[in-house]
């Protein structure tokens, strides 16, 4: 069964850390580019960053460079994101998502909550 | 930035027909996907490349794009229908920067 798999969430205070992990099973994970998405509570999808496969290319959204870090590890068919400096915007679902045909976002996560609170 | 607007919500009576639009600068250049999310649940593909099904689609999910307006239409509306439905594009004028459009809440009467 294709599937991914989201944890590391939770709550957090502002300027703290989190490092959220998704596991893929059932497909090649290593000929996949792979992406984050979030959605804050009540709010529409926001595309948060890509990792290409091999690592070599990643993009972020304007809010996040400089504080998020996408990354993979093809060997344990895993994607990471390391969330440094939090903010409560930052407050939202995080899922993972593989980049497939045309390149859309064909296989989704159930999602991990973070939130960012005092 | 790129911008997607979509419609905050379109009312449906079962077994009619739900257009749901997607606007954006000449978004007919670009390759438009959409997404259903009903609560709770994580989104669902359900049209890429304006109008290519995936696997386990119903056919009465289709899609089209032209000038500034992609169209998402749902045939023959059903009750499990009744979602948020996300456009999305890709805007590789500086980064690969993924832009998802506002949502739209289709609610079927």
């Amino acid at each position: 069964e294709v599937q991914l798999v989201e944890s590391g969430g939770g709550l957090v205070q502002p300027g703290g850390s989190l490092r959220l992990s998704c596991a893929a099973s059932g497909f090649t994970f290593s000929s996949y580019w792979m992406t984050w998405v979030r959605q804050a509570p009540g709010k529409g999808l926001e595309w948060v960053a890509n990792i290409g496969q091999d690592g070599s290319e990643k993009y972020y959204v304007d809010s996040v460079k400089g504080r998020f870090t996408i990354s993979g590890d093809n060997a344990k068919n895993s994607l990471y994101l390391q969330m440094n400096s939090l903010r409560a915007e930052d407050t939202a679902v995080y899922y993972c998502a593989s980049i497939g045909v045309s390149d859309a976002f064909d296989i989704w996560g159930q999602g991990t909550m973070v939130t960012v609170s005092s | 930035s790129y911008v997607l607007t979509q419609p905050p919500s379109v009312s449906v009576a079962p077994g009619q027909t739900a257009r749901i639009t997607c606007g954006g600068n000449n978004i007919g250049g670009r390759s438009v996907h959409w997404y259903q999310q009903k609560p709770g649940q994580a989104p669902v593909l359900v049209v890429y490349d304006d109008s290519d099904r995936p696997s386990g689609i119903p056919e009465r999910f289709s899609g089209s794009n032209s000038g500034n307006t992609a169209t998402l239409t749902i045939s023959r509306v059903e009750a499990g229908d009744e979602a948020d439905y996300y456009c999305q594009v890709w805007d590789y004028g500086s980064d690969h920067q993924g832009v998802f459009g506002t949502g739209t809440k289709v609610t079927v009467l």
